[in-house]
């Protein structure tokens, strides 16, 4: 089975442009959440999605959005880039809601903002 | 404001040893924590939770320990093995029974298996 792929692998941005991230999950999986991890820390929570619908939001401006499609898969939207949202963006798809299912990550986009 | 603290960035040990990582956090809300370990170019990849009501779990060479009043965690590795050398992450929730998936971070640490 397929796992949790993320597209594209590498992105290079100019700050004040908008980019969009993709998330494909894992087949049966409802649940995607985006992190945001800057090199040298751990991830940071981002969005949960759930049937469609945002189910947890982190510390994040409004610059950053997310949805999640029919099939469950999944977008990350960043509009008016700065430097600092270079880092590498984690998708990560699960059955369902609660922290006691386990989550699968996808290899992430790393994002350079120039 | 660092809720989950990996206080050592880095961690050698020999091969066939025991590998101890160390994790603490502020929080006294948090009820439920994993342990997450990531090769390079690699997502993280669960390896073991524990919740608040246990004070160990156990997984093959890998067990958790969490000690509540010191709000403080450590996963032991034995024996450590050459393909364990990567980056751990520690990770703690408030609320596991909810529909909560904000996972909290530390920074990680790099274990590195020397043979």
């Amino acid at each position: 089975d397929a796992g949790v792929t993320q597209s594209p692998t590498h992105l290079i941005k100019t700050r004040g442009q908008h980019v969009t991230l993709r998330c494909s999950p894992i087949s049966g999986h409802k649940s995607v959440s985006w992190y945001q991890q800057v090199l040298g820390q751990g991830p940071q929570f981002i969005f949960q999605y759930y049937e469609k619908e945002e189910r947890g939001r982190g510390n994040f401006p409004d610059r950053f959005s997310a949805r999640q499609f029919p099939n469950y898969s999944s977008e990350l939207n960043v509009n008016a880039l700065l430097l600092g949202d270079s880092a590498l963006y984690l998708c990560a798809s699960s059955v369902g809601l609660a922290v006691t299912y386990e989550q699968y990550f996808g290899p992430g986009t790393r994002l350079t903002v120039t | 404001d660092q809720q989950v603290k990996q206080n050592s960035p880095s961690l050698s040990v020999q091969e066939g040893r025991i590998s101890i990582l160390n994790c603490d956090y502020t929080n006294s809300m948090f009820d439920y924590f994993l342990w997450y370990k990531k090769y390079p170019a690699e997502g993280p990849t669960f390896l073991i939770s524990i919740s608040s009501i246990k004070d160990k779990n156990e997984d093959g060479r890998f067990t958790v320990f969490l000690n509540k009043s010191a709000k403080h965690l450590s996963l032991h590795i034995v024996p450590s093995q050459p393909g364990d050398s990567a980056v751990y992450f520690c990770a703690a929730s408030e609320g596991f029974m909810d529909s909560n998936y904000q996972l909290i971070w530390g920074a990680g640490t790099k274990l590195i298996i020397k043979p």
